[in-house]
């Protein structure tokens, strides 16, 4: 497909249990996001990875969260030991941007992740 | 880092009647201003985006304005139609401390629920 998939759509999981969320981008696109979206919230930026330099994790909440981005392409959001203030609907965006030009985000449909 | 405020928080208005959105950010370095809408169980979807260097920019029904004295900005729906209903998100977009070099990351205000009535 040409836009952001995310996988699964869907998660329900036991307090305490890991995660994995997964993020396929536009073909192409350098930066890569993830956002947590909480109810009637806004995008709360969790992490940032542009090209091949180290990732931007200045938005994640605990050592508990960690994603990575492997060959440039599809990223992993991990949660460790879920708690259930860990749910929300998690969204991913890839973007072409670059140092030297900013645009526009493109984001995925999200994984809503309900800790039980 | 960026901070962005949005205002008000849900707008109702008439089929025909037009819709405004305001957003304030903290950032002088901020130079880049899209604005996302987001329907039911979907991901946020550009509608419009505006540069520093420019001060309005016009898309058919939709207009966006950008005061960099102020560092405000706003979006402007005329003649709504019920399918505008929709959650709207505007964000700044700024360069980050990161120690790579810099990395550009849109920081987004809280949204406006907007209901378009019949």
């Amino acid at each position: 497909g040409a836009g952001v998939s995310q996988s699964p759509s869907n998660k329900v999981t036991e307090k305490g249990k890991d995660v994995e969320l997964r993020c396929d981008p536009i073909s192409g696109h350098t930066a890569l996001y993830w956002y947590r979206q909480s109810l009637g919230q806004g995008l709360e930026f969790l992490i940032y990875f542009q090209g091949n330099s180290a990732p931007d994790k200045s938005g994640l909440p605990s050592d508990r969260f960690s994603a990575e981005r492997t060959g440039g392409s599809v990223s992993t959001l991990t949660i460790q030991r879920t708690q259930q203030e860990d749910s929300a609907v998690y969204l991913c965006a890839s973007s072409p941007t670059t140092r030297g030009a900013i645009t526009e985000a493109f984001f995925g449909q999200g994984t809503r992740l309900t800790v039980v | 880092g960026e901070n962005v405020e949005q205002h008000p928080s849900t707008l109702s208005v008439q089929e025909g009647d037009s819709a405004v959105i305001k957003c304030t950010y903290s950032d002088s370095a901020s130079n880049y201003f899209p604005w996302y809408k987001q329907e039911l169980g979907k991901g946020p979807q550009l509608i419009i985006d505006i540069r520093s260097n420019v001060g309005e920019k016009k898309d058919q029904r939709i207009a966006v304005t950008l005061n960099k004295t102020a560092k405000h900005f706003s979006l402007h729906i005329t003649e709504t139609q019920p399918e505008d209903s929709a959650v709207y998100f505007c964000a700044a977009t700024t360069r980050g401390t990161h120690a790579s070099g810099g990395s550009y990351i849109p920081t987004f205000g809280r949204g406006t629920s907007l209901i378009v009535h019949p």
